[in-house]
């Protein structure tokens, strides 16, 4: 079964470091979507992205965010000056888009950020 | 004001017994998507319904949507300990494709 796959599973950085989260959503998914978790907390919309450019973004996604489709497979997200307060689980995800709407949204296993 | 809060916050069942989580929101919605997340591990979609639908089956889990209530629940039937997991409902909301996540209940099924 199709699935959608991120890299790497954990990444440790130094606050101020620039990082670059890697996707590869579900390959006939047109949708896609960035969500972070902080531990202990809910699931938080970061970004999505249709066509090419943001469709949407959280108030959590400012300047220092930034997505990509550098080729037909991945989706990146990048980060340019961490905090200590993105240490979080990042989450991306695809959809199929239909007519009236999108749909299930498939999520990777995540990628564990830890900012020192 | 919270979309999608999840109730009970923490549920704890023997084998075979059912479990049911709640879940409450706030604005109009397309669906409603259930997902699972083992403890520091990824969320698996379990069942979406449309805001047209009133119940949903797939194996042991059944959903349901009531609308003017703004609430769901999801039932899971004969548990078992493998059930164990926190259970999470995503509303999506008319005119927006992104998922706003409840505050999730833990299930904690004994054998």
């Amino acid at each position: 079964e199709p699935e959608v796959t991120q890299t790497p599973s954990h990444q440790v950085t130094q606050m101020g470091q620039e990082v670059i989260l890697r996707c590869v959503p579900i390959s006939n998914h047109l949708y896609f979507y960035w969500y972070r978790q902080i531990l202990g907390q809910k699931v938080e919309f970061l970004v999505s992205f249709y066509n090419n450019e943001i469709s949407e973004k959280s108030e959590i996604f400012d300047d220092q965010f930034s997505v990509e489709r550098p080729d037909g497979s991945n989706f990146t997200l990048k980060i340019r000056s961490t905090k200590l307060e993105d240490s979080a689980m990042y989450f991306c995800a695809s959809s199929e888009v239909f007519t009236t709407s999108t749909d299930t949204q498939y999520f990777g296993p995540g990628t564990r950020l830890t900012v020192l | 004001s919270q979309q999608g809060e999840e109730d009970p916050q923490a549920l704890s069942i023997q084998e075979g017994e059912n479990a049911t989580m709640n879940c409450s929101y706030k604005t109009s919605i397309n669906n409603l998507q259930w997902y699972r997340q083992n403890s520091g591990r990824g969320l698996v979609h379990l069942i979406l319904i449309r805001s047209n639908e009133r119940e949903k089956h797939s194996g042991r889990l059944r959903v349901t949507l009531d609308t003017s209530k703004k609430s769901s629940s999801l039932l899971i039937t004969a548990s078992r300990a493998a059930d164990t997991a926190s259970y999470f409902c995503a509303t999506e909301a008319k005119g927006t494709d992104k998922l706003i996540f409840g505050t999730g209940t833990r299930l904690q099924v004994f054998p």
